[in-house]
């Protein structure tokens, strides 16, 4: 069974503040993504990852960066948190093409 | 432009029977992966099953199935002898893009409510 762990669960940040995301997989997948789920809007893409140092930029990137140092970490950075960016982060993992990702567990940030 | 769009934002059913939750997608490649996804009430976003465009028939696992209709851009779930577990959230989502590099968009999502 696939593994996606996110680091923290919980986090609470203060506006302005610098937030980092962390999540890490053990099933060496080459693709890694970062989603946000807010109601009424599902989960959207914010960064992705198609190996080591690769990040792309998925629909909704503005206000967030994203680190791929390694084939296992891909890291979220919020370098100026605003309250809009309170929401339920989702990491996920996969191999290409046709085959499904695997989702970590959720980090829910609330920015005060 | 939304690229993945399910217009149902939720469905109640009585348990055991049958239903359908529709998904429309639009995309420019020639090749692409349609999934459907499950986020359960703790949470947890599981798989649940997979269309390949390529493929005429409809994909089946368990009582999940398919009603892709490639023409139309639609990619409907069916749960047959629905359970109380069945009860949760329901996404829709594409896979386009060069191989090793693509994207995945996903929709809204359905709540599928079942009802004892």
């Amino acid at each position: 069974e696939a593994a996606v762990t996110q680091s923290p669960r919980n986090k609470v940040a203060v506006t302005g503040g610098k937030v980092t995301l962390s999540c890490n997989q053990t099933n060496n997948h080459n693709n890694m993504y970062w989603y946000r789920q807010d109601t009424g809007h599902g989960l959207r893409l914010i960064h992705y990852s198609y190996g080591a140092g690769s990040t792309e930029k998925g629909d909704i990137p503005d206000g967030y960066k994203a680190s791929r140092p390694s084939q296992e970490n891909f890291s979220l950075i919020l370098e100026l948190a605003t309250p809009s960016q309170t929401s339920v982060y989702f990491c996920a993992s996969g191999a290409p093409a046709n085959t499904e990702v695997f989702f970590g567990k959720g980090t829910r940030l609330t920015v005060v | 432009a939304q690229k993945v769009t399910q217009t149902q934002t939720s469905i109640s059913v009585m348990e055991k029977t049958t239903v359908t939750m529709d998904c429309v997608y639009e995309t420019q490649d020639s090749s692409y992966f349609l999934f459907w996804y499950k986020q359960t009430a703790s949470g947890e976003i599981v798989f649940l099953i997979r269309q390949d465009s390529y493929k005429k028939e409809n994909a089946t696992v368990g009582h999940y199935s398919l009603n892709f209709q490639k023409p139309k851009s639609s990619i409907g779930l069916i749960i047959t002898a629905t359970q109380i577990e069945d009860s949760a959230v329901y996404f829709c989502a594409m896979r386009e893009g060069h191989y090793g590099n693509e994207k995945i968009t996903f929709g809204a999502g359905t709540k599928l409510t079942i009802k004892p």
